[in-house]
């Protein structure tokens, strides 16, 4: 089955810096890539997704870049922002299946 | 409007008791889920409901019962609770085709 790893696991950087999040997936056959934000407390909300017939995708202070061939994918947050701060989870899955989780990386963003 | 709404939000309870938690969505999703957060926060699928018949029941204890009366409701029922059944349980909803949208959590802790 589908394994997901995610680097690091915790991640300080300050406001208005760049933060990287990076994750591997196992399953080649796995085509879409979301990521989430959770607030302390609240519920994981989606925040970007990438489908395999694209390599990145932009919104905003947000990107996500895509790599089929090394199975790896990441996250890019740029001028980081102290509401920021959040744990960000990666995920994997072949469309239809369920969402196979990465660890999360907390990101503290200093002001 | 919520989009996916679980009850109750926190549920304090013995070892032994048998508990039960609702979940609703008004998104018009087909499918919908079942995850576990444990207290280092790994999101772990447990069942997964595709027009209320059951499509994943991941390597869970069978304690654990959901019940999917129509496509719009998916519930948990847990018979004999351990101390090692307290985390975050959360419902989610898709088309099946996307991202998840999660309900806001029950926070289950059994004493």
């Amino acid at each position: 089955g589908e394994n997901v790893e995610q680097h690091p696991s915790t991640l300080s950087v300050q406001e208005g810096d760049s933060a990287v999040i990076k994750c591997t997936y196992s399953d080649s056959a796995s085509n879409y890539f979301p990521w989430y934000k959770q607030e302390l407390g609240k519920r994981p909300q989606l925040i970007i997704d990438i489908r395999s017939n694209v390599g990145e995708k932009k919104d905003q202070r947000i990107a996500v870049t895509l790599n089929k061939t090394a199975k790896h994918f990441s996250l890019h947050i740029t001028e980081t922002q102290p509401e920021d701060s959040a744990v960000y989870f990666c995920a994997a899955s072949i469309i239809t299946d369920k969402l196979i989780f990465g660890t999360g990386t907390r990101l503290q963003v200093f002001p | 409007d919520t989009a996916v709404s679980q009850t109750p939000k926190y549920l304090v309870t013995q070892m032994g008791n048998d508990k039960s938690i609702k979940c609703e969505q008004n998104l018009g999703h087909d499918t919908m889920y079942w995850y576990k957060q444990d207290s280092k926060k790994f999101l772990k699928i447990m069942f997964s409901y595709n027009n209320k018949e059951l499509i994943i029941n991941e390597t869970v204890p069978n304690r654990f019962s959901p019940k999917s009366p129509d496509k719009a409701h998916l519930n948990l029922h847990i018979n004999s609770l351990e101390l090692g059944d307290s985390a975050v349980y959360f419902c989610a909803s898709s088309t099946g085709t996307g991202g998840y949208t999660f309900g806001s959590g029950t926070r289950l802790t059994v004493v």
